[in-house]
């Protein structure tokens, strides 16, 4: 089954608008969620959130997670077309040697 | 610059043939790891590393084989037992292994794998 779940699969937006991408995920001893950014190739980096309702916050992207209904936003403001990548979205558990990835979600922003 | 390569960035199997696919890293972690990608599916752990002379099977290690006899290096061979081949794989690394708490992993450009 799976234990981590993206929405939408794929999303196409017009520059400077908002959007939020949405992870969901089911696993018994959760410690963090992240948030990769894939281009084209290596997926590079965005946040990692271990607490609620803390924002996470990075230019025009942001996150926050609910421990409580087991899911986490990504929101990016004013969108540019510099932000058109698949969003990956991986859970790590308390003992595991093993991130949980989602499907990611395609994000293409159109000028 | 600090950071994982992988080359080939495209690579060709024959039916039949072993290939190995390179990984090397200058950021001085421990571990590292190799996942497959496929459309429409999540990243899969197909092996990894917590340290030098050491690596476990993730889950879907079958047709693979890895080797860690340095630090910098994890090269993984693709062999012919491997069936379906074609995929997008990513090496990965984390300054300790994810399980102590390191979860923040750095990737590679990755290498195209294609069967001919």
């Amino acid at each position: 089954e799976d234990k981590v779940v993206q929405s939408p699969l794929s999303l196409v937006v017009h520059e400077g608008d908002t959007v939020t991408l949405n992870c969901s995920y089911e696993v018994t001893n959760f410690r963090s969620l992240l948030w990769y950014k894939q281009e084209k190739k290596a997926p590079t980096f965005l946040f990692m959130l271990t607490s609620s309702g803390i924002e996470k916050k990075s230019g025009r992207l942001s996150s926050i997670l609910d421990k409580k209904e087991l899911f986490s936003i990504l929101n990016i403001t004013a969108t540019q077309t510099g932000d058109s990548a698949v969003y990956l979205c991986a859970v790590a558990e308390t003992g595991a040697n093993n991130l949980f990835f989602g499907t990611g979600t395609r994000l293409t922003v159109i000028p | 610059d600090g950071g994982i390569t992988q080359s080939p960035k495209y690579l060709f199997r024959k039916e039949g043939q072993n290939v190995t696919l390179s990984c090397e890293q200058n950021l001085n972690h421990d571990a590292m790891y190799w996942y497959r990608q496929d459309p429409g599916q999540g990243l899969r752990l197909i092996y990894y590393s917590q340290i030098v002379n050491d690596f476990q099977k993730g889950d879907i290690a079958e047709g693979y084989s890895v080797s860690r006899e340095k630090k910098e290096s994890f090269p993984l061979t693709v062999t012919s037992a491997q069936k379906n081949p074609t995929a997008f794989y990513l090496c990965a690394s984390s300054i300790l292994a994810i399980r102590t708490g390191n979860e923040k992993l750095f990737f590679g450009s990755g290498t195209q794998l294609s069967v001919l």
